[in-house]
């Protein structure tokens, strides 16, 4: 069983609509969840994360943790041409170990 | 200039060649790491390093090595290329006492082809 696991898509989403990306993860211990966005050929970015239960929002972006059920997801509203990408949910299993693990990734495309 | 540098971008070579990834930063911070990604199966982590004494296998280190010369700098090495290692290849950098917590930046990207 992957330790990071996402839907690879891709999904498809209007413009202005809300986009919503799921991530579960199997490691119990796990204390960091982060959101990357990769354009295609690009390097990752850092665009959300989050520690504790809950939701966290950075514009139109919102984490939500659900530590009791090993998921974490993405909601970006108002969904624009510019957040195709593919996201990437990692993971670390103790605070101030940056040892990531990734999951595969989910493609995104922004339907005009 | 970019924070995190890597050379070359690209490189096509053959089947037993050894070649070796460079990897810069001028960020300041400790931690550096490489990675490959392949298409289907994400970022996986090959080495990391979190000071220049400390170097640590990731989860498929087998075929490669490293070299922390500096705080800055972090190279990766095949011995003897294979196809299989064909991907592409980051490195990143993080700083534990950064304001984002476990951010990690990363290079441009190596595009790595053994033929």
């Amino acid at each position: 069983q992957k330790e990071v696991e996402q839907n690879s898509g891709p999904l498809s989403v209007p413009e202005g609509a809300i986009a919503s990306l799921n991530c579960t993860y199997s490691d119990r211990g796990s204390q960091s969840f982060f959101w990357y966005r990769q354009y295609s050929g690009k390097s990752p970015e850092l665009i959300m994360f989050i520690y504790s239960n809950g939701d966290k929002e950075d514009g139109r972006f919102t984490a939500q943790l659900n530590k009791a059920s090993q998921y974490v997801s993405l909601l970006i509203r108002d969904s624009q041409p510019s957040d195709s990408a593919t996201y990437l949910c990692a993971v670390t299993s103790n605070f101030g170990n940056e040892k990531l693990t990734f999951g595969t990734g989910t493609r995104l495309t922004i339907i005009p | 200039d970019a924070d995190v540098t890597q050379t070359p971008r690209n490189r096509i070579t053959k089947t037993g060649k050894r070649i070796m990834l460079e990897c810069s930063q001028t960020k300041g911070h400790d931690r550096m790491y490489w990675y490959r990604q392949d298409p289907g199966l994400g970022l996986r982590l090959i080495y990391y390093s979190f000071d220049v004494k400390d170097i640590n296998k990731g989860e498929i280190s087998d075929g490669y090595s490293v070299s922390r010369q500096a705080q800055a700098k972090f190279s990766l090495s095949l011995e003897s290329a294979i196809p299989n290692q064909t991907a592409l290849y980051f490195c990143a950098t993080s700083d534990r006492t950064g304001g984002r917590g476990d951010e990690q930046f990363f290079g441009p990207g190596t595009r790595l082809t053994v033929l």
